[in-house]
């Protein structure tokens, strides 16, 4: 049982490129979620999803979208990566409590 | 707007000592209340969770929920330098999750 695993852990962009980060979980859980956290701050909500096929706006969206075709997966795209989205980004899944993946930290140059 | 505030610290407290941690939230629809612990470079793991008023204790730790005051605090008895970590405080409505900022916590050997 892998829990929630996200790839990759570390990723250097440039401004401009685009990627997309990859988010599994294999405890059949409807509620999936994407955070970043900056240096000395809590988690900000970008996107979540209550189910395949349901997606909806967080905190922080722009920049970013999601898409959830199935259960188990809820990658983030980045288009046009800005300095701005250096950070660590967890993907977390749910419900009643959520259980987070590694993190990803991206470096946006 | 949905807030949690957190004394970002940093708290310090010798080995043996309780640490006494606090956590404020403003919505008063707020259904339950997370607490996370947070190691350097890693993600966030849930120590506790409370959703009733009054106390809720694990081993060590204690969760206390205020409602009234909209308050809610975790205690660390026999404090470890293990337990040295930023601790997350969350509430939630619904599926969706606030977080606080977190507070640093160091045992002192």
């Amino acid at each position: 049982n892998a829990g929630v695993t996200q790839t990759p852990k570390f990723r250097i962009l440039k401004i401009g490129q685009s990627m997309t980060l990859q988010c599994t979980q294999d405890m059949n859980h409807n509620y999936m979620y994407w955070y970043r956290q900056d240096p000395g701050m809590g988690l900000k909500l970008i996107y979540y999803s209550v189910g395949a096929g349901i997606t909806d706006k967080g905190e922080v969206p722009n920049g970013y979208n999601v898409s959830r075709s199935t259960t188990e997966d809820f990658p983030l795209r980045l288009e046009l990566a800005a300095p701005s989205q250096t950070s660590v980004y967890f993907c977390a899944s749910g419900p009643g409590e959520l259980f987070f993946g590694e993190g990803s930290r991206l470096t946006v140059l | 707007q949905k807030e949690v505030e957190q004394n970002s610290g940093p708290l310090s407290v010798p080995e043996g000592a309780i640490a006494s941690l606090n956590c404020t939230y403003s919505d008063r629809g707020s259904q339950s209340f997370f607490w996370y612990r947070q190691y350097s470079g890693k993600s966030p793991e849930l120590i506790m969770f409370i959703y009733s008023n009054g106390d809720k204790e694990d081993g060590r730790f204690t969760a206390q929920l205020n409602k009234a005051s909209q308050y809610v605090s975790l205690l660390i008895r026999d404090s470890q330098p293990s337990d040295s970590a930023t601790y997350l405080c969350a509430s939630s409505i619904g599926n969706q999750f606030y977080f606080g900022t977190g507070t640093s916590l160091t045992v002192i050997p």
